[in-house]
């Protein structure tokens, strides 16, 4: 696609409610990973995925958050019993390769957790 | 752990000015170092990539710097323009993730 691709743009969700953010990455591209953007921070690292393999899932705040590519493209980000501190904006990024290559970002999913 | 930090948090200037955004990191074992714009309600979109082993890199009006060993860098934009209004973002990559500072929020007025 001519773009990362992230749905859906906005999600509110009530505390303890499970929720699923959809990436799209630009085709071709080997690397994918997911950020945690609070407002007014900058962008906290959550996992990385190379092809569908998670290599490193380091950042994720708790067993609550679980991320996947099952066919190495498309990407979902799932939070269990979502909580209040769970809102910010979550961001995808695909690149062409693992180092030194530009990261290309979606516009975001911004999570309200009411 | 590496850590990112960008000075200032907050620039505003009159059109026409040069300006220079500063980034200094802990840790100077990178792969490299990036700057990325961000406009409100939206991604972050990248603006230059420094190698570890460059020092600088430059696009148009942008010219981003990189001494690794003192955990520096600047962003120097030349002949500011109102579109330039942003926040600016610098990232480091190590091993496996990108650590970025806070930001500098830039307010370019006509």
């Amino acid at each position: 696609g001519a773009g990362v691709s992230q749905s859906p743009r906005y999600k509110v969700a009530k505390r303890g409610q499970d929720v699923a953010l959809r990436c799209d990455p630009i085709s071709g591209h080997v690397s994918l990973f997911w950020y945690q953007q609070a407002l007014g921070q900058g962008p906290e690292f959550l996992t990385y995925f190379q092809n569908e393999a998670q290599l490193d899932k380091s950042g994720l705040p708790s067993d609550r958050f679980f991320a996947e590519r099952p066919e190495g493209s498309v990407s979902t980000l799932k939070i269990q019993r979502t909580q209040q501190e769970d809102s910010a904006v979550y961001l995808c990024a695909s690149s062409r390769d693992s180092r030194n290559e530009k990261l290309f970002f979606g516009s975001g999913t911004q999570l309200s957790v009411l | 752990k590496q850590e990112v930090t960008q000075i200032p948090a907050a620039l505003s200037v009159p059109e026409g000015e040069n300006l220079v955004l500063n980034c200094s990191f802990t840790d100077s074992a990178i792969y490299n170092l990036q700057w990325f714009r961000q406009d409100p309600g939206k991604g972050l979109t990248s603006l230059l990539l420094i190698q570890s082993s460059q020092r600088e890199q430059t696009s148009g009006r942008l010219n981003a710097s990189l001494d690794k060993s003192s955990g520096r860098s600047t962003l120097y934009i030349a002949a500011s323009q109102p579109g330039d209004s942003a926040t600016y973002l610098c990232a480091v990559e190590g091993y496996s993730t990108l650590t970025f500072g806070k930001g500098t929020m830039l307010l370019v007025s006509p």
